[in-house]
């Protein structure tokens, strides 16, 4: 089955700066990838997704890059404020099986 | 902006108890699912259910679990005899049948004492 690693565990960055979270992705059948942020003691929220056919998206301040070849996605987070502070969950899926294979998540903390 | 509600937030329950956890998909989608989180983890798959069947299950999905679709808005989550390790958050999600709109509810939270 899919299996998704996802680093780093904890992310810290000051007010401003980027932020960059990776995933690889074991599965090459899989097409489909969301980025969630999940707040403390809240269910997990779509940030941003990305599909196979396309390399790149952007909304706003966050975007995603997919490299197929290589089985790894990113998100990128631009100047980043307080309330980017959150567990963000990369997953992973593909197209018959819309069960979705969740990284371990990152811990981003954005310090004012 | 359509929900995925969720019925209770919280359940204790004791160990060896019965639980039915409850969920109202999204009223146009056509996959719901099941998704556990035990506390400080990654979020698992536990099962998918498409057209009045399970259409995948994972590992953990074992006959201590079932789901069922009582009637035309309810998709609900029985876990028979529970165990201290079945605590968790359970989220339950719904998409359309391409897998877009993939929607998760607010969870329930369960703790077996």
């Amino acid at each position: 089955g899919e299996n998704v690693e996802q680093h780093p565990s904890t992310l810290s960055v000051q007010e401003g700066d980027s932020a960059v979270i990776k995933c690889t992705y074991s599965d090459s059948a899989s097409n489909y990838f969301p980025w969630y942020k999940q707040e403390l003691g809240k269910r997990p929220q779509l940030i941003i997704d990305i599909r196979s056919n396309v390399g790149e998206k952007k909304d706003q301040r966050i975007a995603v890059t997919l490299n197929k070849t290589a089985k790894h996605f990113s998100l990128h987070i631009t100047e980043t404020q307080p309330e980017d502070s959150a567990v963000y969950f990369c997953a992973a899926s593909t197209g018959s099986a819309r069960q979705l294979t969740f990284g371990s998540g990152t811990q981003l903390t954005v310090l004012p | 902006e359509p929900e995925v509600t969720q019925t209770p937030s919280h359940q204790v329950t004791q160990m060896g108890q019965e639980v039915i956890l409850r969920c109202v998909p999204i009223s146009n989608h056509l996959y719901f699912y099941w998704y556990r989180q035990i506390l400080g983890q990654k979020v698992e798959f536990l099962v998918s259910f498409y057209n009045n069947e399970i259409s995948e299950k994972s590992e953990i999905f074992d006959d201590q679990f079932s789901v069922e679709r009582p009637d035309g808005s309810n998709f609900t989550l029985k876990i028979r005899s529970t165990k201290l390790e079945d605590s968790a958050m359970y989220f339950c999600a719904s998409s359309d049948w391409t897998g877009n709109g993939y929607t998760f509810g607010s969870g329930t939270r369960l703790t077996v004492v």
